[in-house]
């Protein structure tokens, strides 16, 4: 069984800090992907990363895959209020796993004006 | 496209009812799961179906039972409610492709809860 184990669980911020959120496992994943979801609504997807030490932007966010395709980290540069939300991992085992996704345990992130 | 839908959005169930939560994309996906969200849990994968007629357990799969006759539809199925099935159920589909990493749409969510 592979695990992900994501961390820190709650992060509470002022706007404009920055932050990191990481996402670890002792397995190897085919890709890894995160989520972010708002309160009374589904997962939504952000970003995919596939190869080892990947690194992609998407506006203030940055997400790295690590070289041994174990572990990502999601950074958040100068935080707004409209970050707040519950941010999620999930691993992709690859082969036979015919897309059964490993889910992080999610980090709620709230970001105070 | 609506995507996927869910329903119903909220559900109370008493202990030993059964029920059926509905799920229906529109996006011909091959591949669809279901999970249930609980808090400091994230996201675990009760079951999940890789096309019409085929389906596999995930890593929660007691209590509960699944069919896929069509590609579009894939209801869960509680067979007798148990307050441990309290929870926040999530429907998704997914495709394969060379580009896709088998990425998630969810749908809304049900909140089901068994007294």
């Amino acid at each position: 069984t592979q695990l992900l184990e994501q961390s820190p669980q709650f992060l509470s911020i002022q706007e404009g800090e920055n932050l990191t959120v990481y996402c670890n496992s002792s397995s190897v994943f085919s890709s890894l992907q995160w989520y972010r979801q708002e309160p009374g609504e589904g997962p939504v997807l952000l970003v995919t990363v596939v190869t080892g030490g990947e690194v992609k932007k998407l506006k203030r966010l940055t997400f790295q895959f690590g070289d041994a395709r174990k572990d990502s980290s999601l950074h958040i540069t100068a935080a707004q209020p409209g970050d707040t939300g519950l941010y999620l991992c999930a691993g992709d085992g690859g082969g036979t796993s015919y897309g059964k996704l490993t889910f992080g345990q999610g980090t709620i992130l709230t970001v105070h004006p | 496209n609506a995507g996927v839908t869910q329903t119903p959005k909220f559900q109370v169930l008493k202990t030993g009812q059964s029920m059926t939560l509905q799920c229906a994309q529109d996006m011909n996906h091959e591949y669809m799961s279901w999970y249930r969200q609980d808090p400091g849990m994230g996201l675990r994968l009760i079951h999940y179906s890789v096309g019409a007629g085929i389906t596999d357990q995930g890593e929660v799969p007691n209590g509960y039972n699944v069919s896929r006759s069509t590609t579009e539809d894939f209801p869960l199925r509680l067979l007798s409610a148990a307050p441990s099935q309290t929870s926040v159920y999530f429907c998704a589909s997914s495709y394969s492709s060379v580009t896709s990493s088998y990425e998630q749409y969810f749908g809304p969510g049900t909140r089901l809860t068994v007294t």
